[in-house]
């Protein structure tokens, strides 16, 4: 089955620097999301971005789906933005269903 | 977005009885509805896709007949853990898509999860 491994896995920052976060696939897929998980487990939703590069505030992605790989950009990071960082890629005609990475665990000190 | 509702939050039993967990998309209907589980400090492994209408999908080793899947509605999905024990306590974790074209390739929303704690 399709491989999905995140870079780095654990990382600690300084507030106020910047990251950013790899995701890299093995097989074409037709869905990638980038997911916070917060500390009561609810996974938040980043981006939906099967290709292309999106932004949202200080958060920005970039799917190059040819080459196989993500990127999650944080910016002037807070201690908010503290959790786990999961990509989830969904392979082409096997019902929708979404395989994760194992995470980035991201700390960023205040 | 997308609201999906799983209840409960948490739960914990004594070992040898079931709990049932409820999965529910709040503003859109779901023939498909996704179940996970999370161990701590792990990454979330996919168990089974419930089809409304139908019998679920169980991923390869996965018991199909301790972990009992109902999808009985648009909105509803219901996970059964039959006879839990100490090994099943985990974070269960639902998730469901929106309609759309090609379907597959939509956006997946999460339910809040529920932690289990079989004693």
């Amino acid at each position: 089955g399709i491989q999905v491994e995140q870079s780095p896995p654990d990382l600690i920052l300084q507030e106020g620097a910047n990251s950013t976060l790899r995701c890299n696939f093995s097989d074409s897929v037709n869905n990638l999301q980038w997911f916070h998980q917060n500390p009561w487990g609810q996974l938040i939703n980043l981006f939906y971005i099967p290709s292309g590069t999106k932004q949202n505030g200080r958060l920005s992605a970039t799917t190059v789906a040819t080459e196989r790989y993500s990127l999650l950009y944080i910016s002037s990071s807070q201690t908010t933005d503290s959790g786990v960082y999961f990509c989830a890629v969904g392979p082409y005609n096997q019902g929708g269903k979404l395989i994760f990475g194992q995470g980035t665990e991201l700390s960023v000190k205040p | 977005g997308a609201v999906v509702s799983q209840h409960p939050s948490w739960v914990i039993c004594k070992s040898g009885t079931s709990v049932k967990i409820e999965c529910r998309s709040l503003d859109f209907q779901a023939t498909t509805m996704f179940w996970y589980r999370q161990f701590p400090k792990q990454s979330l492994m996919l168990m089974a896709t419930s089809n409304e209408g139908s019998k679920a999908t169980y991923e390869q080793g996965v018991e199909k007949d301790k972990f009992l899947i109902n999808h009985a509605s648009l909105t509803l999905s219901t996970l059964t853990v039959t006879s839990a024990h100490p090994e099943d306590s985990s974070f269960y974790i639902c998730s469901a898509k929106k309609p759309g074209h090609p379907w597959d390739s939509t956006e997946a929303f999460f339910g809040q999860g529920t932690r289990l704690t079989v004693v």
